[in-house]
């Protein structure tokens, strides 16, 4: 596609169920990135895949949290058990390379936990 | 780790005129200085960096410098328009890349007409 993709664009969940998130990043991008974001505060770094590997995983929160890529390509970001404190924007962002000057965002996912 | 903070949280300019939004940083090594402008909705994208190499970059109406001694580099947005309101986050990288980019807390930037 021509930009990084995002779904869903919105999700609301009840406390203490799964959700999966997802990310389809430029064709050709081998760096992929999750960011959170919640009101008030930055960019939170999350997880940074080169190809299908982690090399940094570094900003998950808890174990609640993990991340898989698949075929260099699509990545799906699992939260377990949601709970309240779970409830912000999730950005994904895509470069070329790992040490690529530009990186470019999807338009995010609004999670809300009820 | 690297701690990048910024302010101001919220800037009101009017039409025509400047907004400068600061940031200082804490990693002497850090050596590649992002600033990402997010629109309502959007995701953020990349308007203009620096490298430690370079003490100042234009783009038009936008301008970035940086200050290696004290740690600290700066968006100076002039003859402002409305189509700049948005929350602008500027960022600092140890790798030169986007690997290990820290941002800061944003500042949200009205422009009123």
């Amino acid at each position: 596609g021509a930009g990084v993709s995002q779904s869903p664009s919105n999700k609301v969940t009840e406390k203490g169920k799964d959700v999966e998130l997802r990310c389809d990043p430029i064709s050709g991008h081998t760096a992929l990135y999750w960011y959170r974001q919640s009101l008030g505060q930055g960019l939170e770094f999350l997880i940074y895949f080169q190809g299908n590997s982690a090399p940094d995983k570094s900003g998950l929160p808890s174990d609640r949290f993990s991340a898989e890529r698949t075929g260099g390509s699509v990545s799906t970001l699992t939260i377990q058990r949601t709970q309240q404190e779970d409830s912000a924007v999730y950005l994904c962002a895509s470069s070329l390379t790992g040490g690529s000057v530009e990186a470019f965002f999807g338009q995010g996912t609004r999670l809300t936990v009820v | 780790g690297e701690n990048v903070e910024q302010h101001p949280s919220t800037l009101s300019v009017q039409e025509g005129d400047s907004a400068v939004i600061k940031c200082t940083y804490s990693d002497s090594a850090s050596n590649y200085f992002p600033w990402y402008k997010q629109e309502l909705g959007k995701g953020p994208q990349l308007i203009i960096d620096i490298r430690s190499n370079v003490g100042e970059k234009k783009d038009q109406r936008i301008a970035v410098t940086l200050n290696k001694t004290a740690k600290h580099f700066s968006l100076h947005i002039t003859e402002t328009q409305p189509e700049d309101s948005a929350v602008y986050f500027c960022a600092a990288s140890t790798s030169g890349g986007y690997q290990k980019v820290t941002f800061g807390i944003g500042t949200k930037l009205q422009v009123i007409p």
